[in-house]
């Protein structure tokens, strides 16, 4: 299997624009999980789905941000208008159940 | 607030001798811990887990222990090698996974 896939690798975007984010999870796997990489927080669970289905949005930070999952092989995460502060990296991870999460290689966000 | 807790930031060691990273958890109901390894620009993956109802899980070189009394964990690295240099992240499993903030291990040759 090929993994999560993740794309694009790196975006930079200006400030107001509107940025997609992109995960094609493992085949068979039910959850699907976006998270966010920072310095402070480490890794911060932003959504998760299960059988494409929301489950939690809670770590959503702001309206601004969205996430869906039209079927079981593709979520996008939609940030606009896009800010500064949300320059980080996003992972995209899946899981079968929920014993073990695997990562995709994630996107780094760069927002001038 | 963070759960999860990994309150050394970075570690260097020795290659050949034990690196020993620590993770400190506030909920008692968390049941299912894991240590995740990250390289630079590539995402997380599983390394080692362990469930509430032990206390010592090993893999090779790998070990992680659990103490629950004192919401502890530890992940041992005997002997410790050049290519283990990498960011840790302890993580907890309650209702959802909580992830530490992080320990980049360097291993010195």
């Amino acid at each position: 299997d090929a993994g999560v896939i993740q794309s694009p690798r790196h975006e930079v975007t200006e400030m107001g624009q509107e940025v997609t984010l992109r995960c094609k999870p493992i085949s068979g796997h039910d959850y699907l999980f976006w998270y966010r990489q920072t310095m402070m927080r480490g890794l911060e669970l932003l959504i998760y789905f299960n059988n494409n289905v929301p489950i939690d949005d809670s770590g959503m930070p702001e309206d601004r941000f969205s996430a869906k999952m039209p079927n079981a092989s593709f979520s996008t995460l939609k940030i606009q208008p896009s800010e500064p502060r949300d320059s980080a990296v996003y992972f995209c991870a899946s899981s079968l159940g929920q014993e073990k999460l695997f990562f995709g290689s994630g996107t780094q966000l760069s927002v001038l | 607030d963070q759960q999860v807790k990994q309150n050394s930031p970075s570690l260097s060691v020795q290659e050949g001798r034990i690196s020993i990273l620590n993770c400190d958890y506030t909920n008692s109901m968390f049941d299912y811990f894991l240590w995740y390894k990250k390289y630079p620009a590539e995402g997380p993956t599983f390394l080692i887990s362990i469930s509430s109802i032990k206390d010592k899980n090993e893999d090779g070189r790998f070990t992680v222990f659990l103490n629950k009394s004192a919401k502890h964990l530890s992940l041992h690295i005997v002997p410790s090698q050049p290519g283990d240099s990498a960011v840790y992240f302890c993580a907890a499993l309650g209702n959802q996974f909580y992830f530490g903030t992080g320990t980049s291990l360097t291993v010195i040759p």
